[in-house]
């Protein structure tokens, strides 16, 4: 089946500093991807829809400078946390819509720890 | 978008069927439902989708009423590795503006 591969799946990093995750589409071309975060022992809440070629759709209450979204091929959505402070740690999952049944397919999640 | 409502959590033993019902009340004319398990530290896999009626693939079947308010996910023989969390989702594939809000699953437990 389609699979969507987020990388890297895990990081540390210092308060204040920016961190890029990637989500790369590996055997579709994905024209809209998701991002969405997840704290402990939550669900997933929606956080932009990335459209290739387009400026993201960012969901309310998501700051927009904040969580860049970048989506320059059919095949890669990136998502930048900038000046990242401790209350940004959290599970960062991507997915992407494809296959012939408009099956949405989730990347394995990329766990971010801020210092 | 059509909310969906889930029992937070559940247990079972080994080698039952698990039935785990979601509401969805306000469910669109072309809106499908789907379900997605997730284990800890990872993201949602795929389980099924339908429309109406009946669905059954290899791990699990999809029971829809005719008034489509609500949804069944049945998990038959259930073993340890299914402990996960499960979400039912609403929403029309392939739409361009398709995205899919979770609710907050059921925890389903199984023990030995």
């Amino acid at each position: 089946g389609a699979v969507v591969s987020q990388h890297p799946s895990w990081v540390i990093c210092k308060s204040g500093t920016s961190v890029k995750i990637e989500c790369r589409s590996l055997d579709f071309q994905a024209t809209t991807m998701f991002w969405y975060r997840q704290f402990p022992k939550q669900s997933l809440m929606l956080m932009a829809t990335s459209n290739e070629g387009s400026k993201a759709t960012y969901e309310q209450g998501v700051e927009k400078d904040k969580f860049l979204i970048n989506h320059a091929s059919l095949t890669l959505s990136t998502l930048t946390v900038t000046s990242a402070h401790p209350e940004d740690s959290s599970f960062y999952i991507c997915s992407a819509l494809g296959g012939l049944a408009g099956e949405l397919f989730f990347g394995e999640g990329s766990r971010l720890t801020v210092l | 978008l059509a909310k969906t409502t889930q029992p937070i959590s559940m247990d079972s033993y080994e080698g039952q069927e698990v039935n785990i019902t979601c509401s969805h009340n306000n469910i669109a004319t072309n809106d499908y439902i789907t379900w997605y398990q997730q284990f800890p530290s990872q993201g949602p896999r795929f389980i099924i989708q339908g429309y109406k009626t009946k669905v059954t693939n290899e791990v699990a079947s999809l029971f829809i009423p005719a008034d489509r308010k609500s949804s069944t996910l049945s998990l038959p023989r259930v073993s340890l590795s299914d402990t996960a969390v499960y979400y039912c989702l609403v929403g029309v594939p392939m739409d361009s503006s398709y995205k899919l809000i979770f609710g907050s699953g059921t925890r389903l437990l199984v023990r030995p």
